[in-house]
């Protein structure tokens, strides 16, 4: 298994600002994803990111909007920009691990 | 394109009852298959899984889930259910082909609420 961590736990943003959420995992691992959860929603995949390599996004995700960083094996970013309320969510990091996925806490954005 | 679909949104059962949620997933081929819960204000946990072998798998806190390739199904069950149950379950289904086209889907979601 691996244990993952998150910062911030939970934040409130005034629209138009950026925020920064880190992930950190306590293991080195190829494939991190990074996750949204709306309120009252399912989990939706928002990109892959995997270490020296571009984040590879899902539908309906830009890299402008969710820049994403990688800089090693066991540590990730994603920004969300230009943040409006439609951005307030759940965003959770996770790690895969022989076909298993493993979370993150999550972090908690509200964007007044 | 990999697909789940949890027919019930929200169950209400008493404890002590026993439960089972449904989970139906589209996949070209045999599925990697997950059972997740999430508590108010938790994250993710990871309560079963599949991927070959025996159709009928357990997990922690008493859950077992069957896979039905004929139904293409993995519905999960519990005997008897605890207030401590409550919460959001997830069904996932991930592609077995690995490497840069691993990938997990959700489905939406049961919401379970357990009567005292």
């Amino acid at each position: 298994s691996a244990v993952i961590s998150q910062k911030p736990s939970r934040d409130i943003c005034q629209r138009g600002t950026s925020l920064t959420i880190q992930c950190q995992v306590d293991s080195q691992v190829t494939m991190m994803f990074w996750y949204r959860q709306q309120p009252g929603q399912s989990l939706t995949l928002i990109a892959t990111a995997n270490q020296g390599s571009e984040a590879t996004y899902e539908s309906g995700f830009v890299i402008d909007k969710f820049p994403i960083s990688r800089p090693n094996l066991t540590f990730s970013t994603l920004t969300v920009s230009n943040m409006s309320p439609e951005d307030s969510s759940i965003y959770l990091c996770s790690v895969e691990a022989r076909y298993e996925q493993f979370f993150g806490p999550g972090t908690r954005l509200t964007v007044l | 394109a990999q697909s789940v679909t949890q027919p019930d949104i929200h169950i209400t059962v008493s404890e002590g009852a026993s439960l089972e949620l449904r989970c139906n997933y589209s996949y070209g081929a045999t599925p990697y298959l997950f059972w997740y819960v999430q508590s108010p204000g938790q994250g993710l946990q990871l309560l079963l899984k599949y991927f070959s072998g025996d159709t009928l798998v357990q997990g922690i806190k008493g859950f077992e889930a069957e896979f039905k390739r004929s139904q293409s199904s993995f519905n999960l069950r519990k005997p008897s259910v605890h207030w401590s149950d409550a919460a959001e379950y997830f069904c996932a289904v991930a592609g077995n082909s690995g490497g840069s086209n691993y990938k997990l889907t959700f489905g939406k979601g049961t919401l379970l609420t357990v009567n005292p």
